[in-house]
């Protein structure tokens, strides 16, 4: 079965400061990973997604995330952290190729400190 | 881009309740939307998919009578939470996509969900 696993529940991170988010997966076949941001009581953004390409994904907000097959990572970074960029951030992973399903990671807060 | 509209943002009710959520694609259509559930602190377990036009497909252990589904046209499916009891308390988040090829899922901004 498809999954993805987030290992760190929360990041702290000076503001200025490189950042990383973790996710690895676990899926049949080829990927279709995604990150998205959740801001307090609101729905999901979509940051960035790889289906086929470049590993190195850039997105919104200066967000980029690297598709490393060999270690069946998708890590989210950006170099240079900013306080709003505080907030709980998913890893997904589509079920199936031909489906919008999708299964999320149990979510990583960031905490950027200025 | 493209906007998905969620309503009500919130809503409290008494328990033995029903309670309507609607979801809405403003500026697109979509055949195909999501509706998921989020404990707090806790990711999002996708409850069911809803069809345009036919029945909207649960996922397991997602009580069908207790979350009624309709997706009456291309812009607006609806979830409503029939009988409700406390622990159906929770957020509840809407998500569809448009038909372009490899176009992301976009988010409603979720109803929070309180019964006392």
């Amino acid at each position: 079965a498809q999954s993805v696993a987030q290992p760190e529940d929360q990041v702290n991170v000076a503001e200025g400061n490189p950042l990383t988010v973790k996710c690895t997966y676990s899926v049949s076949g080829n990927p279709y990973l995604f990150w998205y941001v959740q801001y307090p009581n609101r729905g999901l953004q979509f940051l960035l997604k790889y289906i086929t390409g470049d590993n190195l994904v850039k997105g919104s907000y200066g967000f980029e995330a690297e598709f490393n097959k060999s270690q069946t990572s998708f890590h989210l970074k950006k170099p240079s952290a900013l306080v709003s960029d505080s907030a709980l951030y998913f890893c997904a992973v589509r079920v199936r190729y031909n489906t919008d399903k999708l299964i999320f990671g149990t979510g990583t807060r960031l905490q950027v400190f200025p | 881009g493209a906007v998905v509209s969620q309503h009500p943002s919130w809503v409290i009710c008494k328990s033995g309740t029903s309670v309507k959520i609607e979801c809405r694609s403003l500026d697109f259509q979509a055949t195909t939307m999501f509706w998921y559930r989020q404990f707090p602190k806790q990711s999002l377990m996708l409850m069911a998919t809803s069809n345009e036009g036919s029945k909207a497909t649960y996922e397991q252990g997602v009580e069908k009578d207790k979350f009624l589904i309709n997706h009456a046209s291309l812009t607006l499916s609806t979830l409503t939470v029939t009988s409700a009891h406390p622990e159906d308390s929770s957020f509840y988040i809407c998500s569809a996509r448009e038909s372009a090829l490899n176009s992301p899922l976009h988010f409603g901004n979720g109803t929070r969900l309180t019964v006392t």
